[in-house]
């Protein structure tokens, strides 16, 4: 089965510093896609950033990045210069590519972010 | 509109009432998702519509839960005799045939069901 852990559920970082999100898989297949979701205090859920497998090359988006260690099957999330806006809870998400017609997302259970003034 | 509209954003409910909630997908998407998401936990697949395909139900708890897409746009979730467990938020997602794993889902702000 295919599943996504996320080892932490609580993490809390001053304002301005850097945290690192951690993430790992389980899977058989060999092309995917990661993505990394944020669920502020409003519901909204927010597409952060996404990796596709083939790549080697880490994402980035402005202060956020990946560790993509396709090997150990880790998909960590960097954020920069935490801001206040920062805080919310982030999701790690799975979706492999040969999913047929179902491209259906597997979850991990979430950090909960609390960026501290 | 510019985003994934679900309505209504709250509902309070008594055991036993039937509920039905609705996701407006962005313009064009042909994927549409319905997840729940219970507190503190993560997202639990429900159902997926994709264009005319079979739906995949595979991921609905009961047979008290159902879904329907209209004409390809619009989508109502149906839960019959609701009952406690099923309080939760419920949220849809949609994306471009074909692109869902270039660039993600893109989600609504999710409909707070309570089952009083």
């Amino acid at each position: 089965a295919q599943t996504v852990t996320q080892s932490q559920p609580e993490m809390s970082v001053q304002e301005a510093e850097t945290v690192t999100l951690s993430c790992t898989y389980d899977t058989s297949e060999s092309n995917y896609y990661l993505f990394w979701y944020k669920q502020p205090p409003s519901r909204q859920m927010i597409l952060v950033i996404r990796q596709e497998a083939y790549k080697q090359q880490n994402a980035t988006e402005n202060r956020f990045s990946v560790n993509f260690q396709k090997a150990a099957k880790s998909f960590s999330l960097k954020i920069s210069d935490s801001q206040l806006g920062d805080t919310a809870m982030y999701f790690c998400a799975f979706m492999p590519v040969n999913a047929g017609n179902n491209r259906k997302l597997i979850w991990g259970l979430g950090t909960s972010l609390a960026v501290n003034p | 509109g510019a985003g994934v509209s679900q309505s209504p954003s709250n509902k309070v409910t008594e055991k036993g009432k039937d509920v039905e909630l609705r996701c407006d997908p962005i313009s064009g998407h042909t994927a549409l998702y319905w997840y729940r998401q219970s507190l503190g936990q993560g997202l639990e697949f429900l159902i997926y519509f994709q264009g005319n395909s079979a739906p995949d139900k595979s991921g609905l708890p009961s047979d008290r839960f159902s879904a329907e897409r209209t004409g390809g746009s619009v989508s109502t979730l149906t839960i019959q005799r609701t009952q406690q467990e099923d309080s939760a938020v419920y949220l849809c997602a949609s994306s471009s045939s074909g692109t869902s794993g270039r660039f993600g889902q893109f989600f609504g702000p999710g409909t707070r069901l309570t089952v009083l």
